[in-house]
């Protein structure tokens, strides 16, 4: 039972252009969303979060939209650059801490 | 220079062997919390804890025990009863508090092998 799932493995942008990595969840209970990026062998790091009251929330090349509706947020890098090649985790939050991760998308930007 | 540590960053295991992975964090976080990734998956949760001397089980805790007996640390182990180890494993850890919407931070992971 995936509560939170990122449908594309995998997506290759050119450098330059928009980035827009998506997720879905079903647990309408959940509040609080994050956006991790990870490098192979390393921890992830916390890129960006959007609380259930908002819709949007933007941090310099990074934004994130929510639309509680459909159940689905999204991760806007723009513009992409080479440094951004990494696999991208959405997590929800569900209470007691406890997050539930989406499979990744590992994204590849082209020179 | 705050963060979390884990080690070691690999680990090898022979059969029928326990092992145990640590974790500390210096960031004065109440909450911390062991995941489990492998290949072409996303986080599972093994383990966490709100509170010293306090923690529960996640989704995946059948192999696996924890302490915490200090605030900075909560060491996980690797039981022979854990049949699949092999992985790489992540601790995080978090402020803490019930209710509060919150963000984990990672540690650089330590990778699981068995002989």
């Amino acid at each position: 039972d995936q509560q939170v799932k990122q449908n594309s493995p995998s997506l290759s942008v050119q450098e330059g252009r928009i980035s827009i990595l998506n997720c879905d969840y079903t647990n309408s209970m959940f509040d609080y969303f994050l956006w991790y990026k990870k490098y192979p062998a390393e921890g992830p790091t916390f890129l960006i979060s959007i609380s259930s009251i908002k819709d949007k929330n933007e941090d310099g090349r990074f934004t994130v939209f929510l639309n509680k509706s459909a159940k689905h947020l999204s991760l806007h890098i723009v513009p992409s650059q080479p440094g951004d090649s990494a696999v991208y985790f959405c997590a929800a939050h569900q209470g007691a801490q406890k997050l539930v991760f989406g499979q990744g998308t590992r994204l590849t930007i082209n020179p | 220079d705050g963060g979390i540590t884990q080690s070691p960053k690999y680990l090898f295991r022979k059969e029928g062997q326990n092992v145990t992975l640590s974790c500390e964090q210096n960031l004065n976080h109440d909450a911390m919390y062991w995941y489990r990734q492998d290949p072409g998956q996303g986080l599972r949760l093994i383990y966490y804890s709100q509170i010293v001397n306090d923690f529960q089980k996640g989704d995946i805790a059948e192999g696996y025990s924890v302490s915490r007996e200090k605030k900075e640390s909560f060491p996980l182990t690797v039981t022979s009863a854990q049949k699949n180890p092999t992985a790489f494993y992540l601790c995080a850890s978090s402020m803490g508090g019930a209710g509060r919407q919150e963000t984990q931070y990672f540690g650089p992971g330590t990778r699981l092998l068995v002989l």
